[in-house]
């Protein structure tokens, strides 16, 4: 199994523009959830999704942050405009919840730096 | 709320010596218990899960754990330290019947001194 997909690994752009994060979840899974890593802050959830569907969203910080799931194979998360506060590792997971576990497994991420 | 504490946000043992990370959650009901290990610049990779089934639990890289239920505990260990096994680890806590959502602890990161 190829695991999960993030691209591009590294993201370097200027405070203002449109920045697109894209995850591919292990074939079969029905849960995707999108984190963000901090020194400051930790490992924070911003959204997840489950078959598709977006169920909590609480972590999201703000209206500039948006994430997509159109199908099972594909995530987007976007950043309009890009703030360098927003520099940081985004990580995708996803897992397949069996007898109510949910053993997440994650993707390399993606390091976005905002300039 | 779920939470979990990670007691020392760094440590440092000597190769050979024996690894103790400890967790800690707060839920009255035990939850499912994770274990997760972040080498630099990669992602999280899970190193063993209790589920109930077992209270000591086996993962790889020769790291165990065991849940004690009446401390509300789920410390890491490894008899025998390697320099291969720097790296930051994350405890997480999943409450049974119904959210998907993990609590991550805040970290450990261990140092591997020769």
């Amino acid at each position: 199994d190829a695991g999960v997909i993030q691209s591009p690994r590294h993201e370097v752009t200027e405070m203002g523009q449109e920045v697109t994060l894209r995850c591919k979840p292990i074939s079969g899974h029905n849960s995707l959830f999108w984190y963000r890593q901090t020194m400051m802050r930790g490992l924070e959830l911003l959204i997840y999704f489950n078959n598709n569907v977006p169920i909590d969203d609480s972590g999201m910080p703000e209206d500039r942050f948006s994430a997509k799931m159109p199908n099972a194979s594909f995530s987007t998360l976007k950043i309009q405009p890009s703030e360098p506060r927003d520099s940081a590792v985004y990580f995708c997971a996803s897992s397949l919840v069996a007898s109510g576990i949910n053993t997440q497994y994650f993707g390399p991420g993606t390091r976005l730096t905002v300039l | 709320a779920q939470s979990v504490t990670q007691l020392g946000s760094h440590v440092s043992v000597s190769e050979g010596a024996l690894v103790l990370l400890r967790c800690n959650y707060s839920s009255s009901v035990p939850p499912y218990l994770f274990w997760y290990v972040q080498y630099p610049n990669q992602g999280l990779q899970l190193l063993l899960k209790y589920t109930s089934a077992a209270t000591l639990v086996k993962g790889i890289n020769g790291f165990e754990a065991e849940f004690k239920k009446s401390e509300t505990s789920f410390h890491l260990t490894k008899p025998s330290a390697h320099m291969s096994d720097a790296a930051e680890y994350f405890c997480a806590a999943q409450n049974e019947g119904g959210s998907e959502k993990l609590v991550f602890g805040k970290g450990t990161k261990l140092t591997v001194n020769p």
